[in-house]
């Protein structure tokens, strides 16, 4: 099947820092990307589609000043949490649309991202 | 609204023996339909999908079967090993979005 790769795998910051996490297709080209965040013992909430070369669209509550989203290339998306704060301290995970066949996409294995 | 459910937050099941993991939907546009297994601090991994065209689809000891008239599909697993012990989120999608609606997963335990 399809890899998508995440980096970094867990990161812990200080309160008001900002975080990228990047999220690659490795043998795929990905023009749809999707970044989701889950809570503890909850389902997988989309924050966002990622399109390449053209501004991302967020689901309704998601802050786009917060959370920063670039599709630069057919590979790489990347979400950035700005002035981050412990409410943000999640699980944050992406997938990449693969239209070579089904049209499923295939996530990566996800960020533990901890604000102090 | 929820528009995919998936209802019962966990299932225990012996080794060998059938689990069903069930799941309801509420858009009658919906016409893809994905299972997604998920272990704890990891991202989910695709496990079968089913294409509203069809009302079976199977995939080795994988079989998911859609009701459309009932808006209903059910994983099945057969045998269940220990290893298959995780959470199972359904998801669905429809022909002019490209975003999965998940639901809020089954926690799976498979005792050997």
């Amino acid at each position: 099947g399809a890899v998508v790769s995440q980096h970094p795998s867990w990161v812990i910051c200080k309160s008001g820092t900002s975080v990228k996490i990047e999220c690659r297709s490795l043998d795929f080209q990905a023009t749809t990307m999707f970044w989701y965040r889950q809570f503890p013992k909850q389902s997988l909430m989309l924050m966002a589609t990622s399109n390449e070369g053209s501004k991302a669209t967020y689901e309704q509550g998601v802050e786009k000043d917060k959370f920063l989203i670039n599709h630069a290339s057919l590979t790489l998306s990347t979400l950035t949490v700005t002035s981050a704060h412990p409410e943000d301290s999640s699980f944050y995970i992406c997938s990449a649309r693969d239209f070579r066949g089904t049209d499923t996409q295939y996530f990566g294995p996800g960020t533990r991202l901890t604000v102090l | 609204d929820q528009q995919v459910k998936q209802n019962s937050p966990s299932l225990s099941v012996q080794e060998g023996r059938i689990s069903i993991l069930n799941c309801d939907y509420t858009n009658s546009m919906f016409d893809y339909f994905l299972w997604y297994k998920k272990y704890p601090a990891e991202g989910p991994t695709f496990l079968i999908s089913i294409s509203s065209i069809k009302d079976k689809n199977e995939d080795g000891r994988f079989t998911v079967f859609l009701n459309k008239s009932a808006k209903h599909l059910s994983l099945h697993i057969v045998p269940s090993q220990p290893g298959d012990s995780a959470v199972y989120f359904c998801a669905a999608k429809n022909q002019a979005g490209t975003a999965l609606i998940f639901g809020k997963g089954t926690t799976l335990s498979v005792s050997s």
